[in-house]
């Protein structure tokens, strides 16, 4: 069956500094690999994803790097900003399946 | 573009008591899922509607849970009665639903917070 993992429940960075946030997942039939960031009081907005024929993909001050060697899934936000504070889920999507999400880390940037 | 709207925002009820939630979701968007949210934790799918049809309702406690998404738009979650376990956030996504199925992006409404005393 699908499982999702997070390596670290909390993660505090300074302001400007690299975030990397840490997902391994068990389902290799996965066919979308996408990350989720949730403010306090709304609903997931998405990030960003990748298909699962990529090991890369950059967005605006994010990158998802997929290995699917190890099951691992990793989100970097650049020169991290207070508004990025908030909670990241990784998700997985096989097929027709709905989203399975992981249980989350908190992300707290210091000012 | 409208985003997900869900209503109402929060909800007090005692445990026993029956409570219902709605959901718009974006127009035209043919895929509608009803996530639950236990504080710290991932949200977990309940149901998902293609259109007015069920495609997956296993996660969905059927013996005090209930969905119905009429006309293939809007969809009421119900829950009767309530336990004090179901407090949570009831999140509401829909996403375009291909055709022929495969991924396509959900949004995400502001959610529920039920709280059951």
């Amino acid at each position: 069956g699908e499982s999702v993992g997070l390596h670290l429940p909390t993660l505090s960075v300074q302001e400007g500094d690299n975030s990397i946030i840490n997902c391994a997942y068990s389902n290799s039939a996965s066919d979308y690999f996408i990350w989720y960031k949730q403010e306090s009081g709304k609903g997931p907005q998405f990030i960003i994803d990748i298909r699962s024929n990529m090991d890369k993909r950059q967005g605006q001050r994010v990158t998802v790097l997929l290995n699917k060697t190890v099951k691992h899934l990793s989100l970097q936000i650049a020169a991290t900003q207070p508004g990025d504070s908030a909670v990241y889920f990784c998700a997985l999507n096989s097929g027709n399946t709905p989203l399975v999400f992981g249980k989350g880390t908190r992300l707290s940037v210091i000012a | 573009e409208a985003g997900v709207a869900q209503s109402p925002r929060y909800k007090i009820i005692e445990k026993r008591q029956s409570v219902a939630f709605w959901c718009n979701p974006i127009s035209g968007h043919a895929t509608l899922y009803w996530y639950q949210q236990i504080l710290g934790q991932g949200p977990k799918l309940l149901i998902q509607f293609q259109n007015n049809g069920v495609v997956d309702d296993s996660q969905l406690p059927k013996d005090r849970f209930s969905a119905e998404r009429l006309k293939g738009v809007d969809s009421t979650l119900k829950i009767q009665p309530a336990k004090l376990e179901d407090s949570a956030v009831y999140l509401c996504a829909s996403s375009l639903g291909l055709r022929g199925g495969g991924y396509s992006e959900a949004f995400f409404g502001q959610g529920t917070r039920l709280t059951v005393v």
